[in-house]
């Protein structure tokens, strides 16, 4: 079983439609990542949350930490957001040392002018 | 500021040759780790620095080796490439425990 699973794996819009892409995760985590891959192939990091709610612009990332769940939302959808979205969970650190992440595999976002 | 700097791009090489993929972050970030992006899954862990001269194995070590003498650099060594090996690899750093991660612009490796 995947430690990180996203859905969906594809998804097509049209410019203008709210947009939702979910996480569920099995591990114990300290915090949660959104990345963007463009289809040149660079990664961004969008949020870090450990609980409650993030807003960038029209990205607004939720976590639930009790049903190990997150969700990614994009309000009026353009075609620039046409990207791969990954979701990442960080493990626990000990000690002090940085914990790991723990990678899905991706939800390809095509957005329609 | 030139965040982390991920060379060579492309590569190409022939089985059993070796290489370095190089990583460097001007950000003074303690953590620091390489993964390998493979079609249908997702980033992989192969090492990862919490600091300089410290390294530990992630998921997928096997075939590659690092060292961290500076702050600053997170090479990756492949000591005898297999076609195995074939796949994206992106370098990233982080602030230990509280940043987000800053992702180098990936290396397109080909074992032939």
């Amino acid at each position: 079983k995947n430690e990180v699973e996203q859905s969906p794996q594809n998804l097509t819009a049209q410019e203008g439609e709210f947009i939702t892409i979910n996480c569920s995760y099995s591990v114990g985590i300290s915090a949660l990542h959104w990345l963007q891959q463009h289809p040149g192939g660079g990664i961004v990091s969008l949020f870090m949350l450990s609980s409650g709610k993030k807003k960038h612009g029209r990205l607004i990332a939720t976590i639930n930490i009790q049903e190990k769940h997150s969700s990614l939302h994009i309000t009026a959808s353009h075609p620039r957001d046409s990207a791969v979205y990954i979701c990442a969970v960080e493990d626990f650190f000990y000690g002090g040392s940085q914990g790991n992440l723990i990678f899905g595999k991706g939800t390809k976002l095509s957005v329609k002018p | 500021n030139a965040g982390v700097t991920q060379t060579p791009k492309f590569q190409v090489l022939k089985t059993g040759q070796s290489m370095t993929l190089q990583c460097a972050q001007d950000m003074n970030h303690e953590y620091m780790s390489w993964y390998r992006q493979d079609p249908g899954m997702g980033l992989r862990l192969i090492h990862y620095s919490v600091g300089a001269g410290i390294t530990d194995q992630g998921e997928v070590p096997n075939g590659y080796n690092v060292s961290r003498s500076t702050t600053e650099d997170f090479p990756l060594r492949l000591l005898s490439a297999a076609p195995s090996q074939t796949s994206v690899y992106f370098c990233a750093s982080s602030i230990q425990g509280i940043g987000g991660y800053t992702f180098g612009s990936g290396t397109r490796l080909t074992v032939v």
